[in-house]
């Protein structure tokens, strides 16, 4: 079946330093790609997507690139902030058929120190 | 535009008792979807609905169950409550299309003792 696989944390940073997060994915088809962010005590929040191969995904500051060759989503910051610890999950979208279903990585806990 | 409402944010429960989880999706969005959060298993996909029906279901036993109501709003349930129940479970709203952007509630943390 499909699944995502993350690298495992905590990453941990000192302000400024630049963040690497590595995802993989196993999938039949073409599904789409995303990174979610978690801060404590909330639920997902969406960081950025890609929904074809080649296309690059950003947001505040965060870039990740839809790569087929190498199945590959890795996330991307040039310049870490306290702010962005959080923990980020990798995700893609087993959409067919309309269906709606997310698989998750395991999440990568990242801190950020000044 | 209201996001993802999630009732209750916390409950407590006893083994063997039941649960219900209510989930207001973003008004317009007829897709909602439920996930268990723990940190041994990570986030697993319980099920979706749409327009009413379910049409998708993950790996979890039958004591797990939902339903969607013609306002969109989704409940789930949980029967015969087990301590590795124990999760924050999140509901997820998509407009309805494959691939959309899931927007996520803050979640129920289910504590069961």
């Amino acid at each position: 079946g499909n699944s995502v696989t993350q690298m495992e944390g905590p990453v941990t940073l000192s302000e400024e330093a630049f963040l690497t997060i590595n995802c993989t994915y196993t999938a039949t088809g073409y599904p789409s790609l995303f990174w979610y962010v978690q801060y404590p005590g909330e639920g997902l929040q969406l960081l950025l997507k890609a929904t074809k191969a080649d296309d690059k995904g950003s947001n505040k500051g965060f870039e990740a690139t839809y790569r087929k060759e190498t199945t590959s989503f890795h996330l991307e910051k040039g310049s870490v902030q306290v702010s962005d610890s959080a923990v980020y999950f990798c995700a893609l979208s087993e959409g067919s058929g309309g269906y709606n279903k997310l698989i998750f990585g395991a999440g990568t806990r990242l801190a950020v120190h000044p | 535009k209201a996001g993802v409402t999630q009732t209750p944010r916390y409950l407590i429960k006893t083994r063997g008792q039941q649960v219900t989880l209510s989930c207001s999706p973003i008004s317009g969005h007829r897709s909602v979807s439920w996930y268990q959060q723990t940190p041994g298993q990570g986030l697993q996909f319980l099920f979706e609905y749409f327009s009413e029906t379910q049409r998708n279901k993950g790996n979890f036993p039958g004591r797990f169950s939902g339903r969607q109501f013609s306002n969109s709003r989704s409940e789930m349930n949980v029967s015969t409550l087990e301590l590795g129940d124990s999760a924050l479970y999140l509901c997820a709203s998509q407009p309805g299309g494959a691939n959309t952007e899931a927007f996520f509630g803050q979640g129920t943390r289910l504590t069961v003792v």
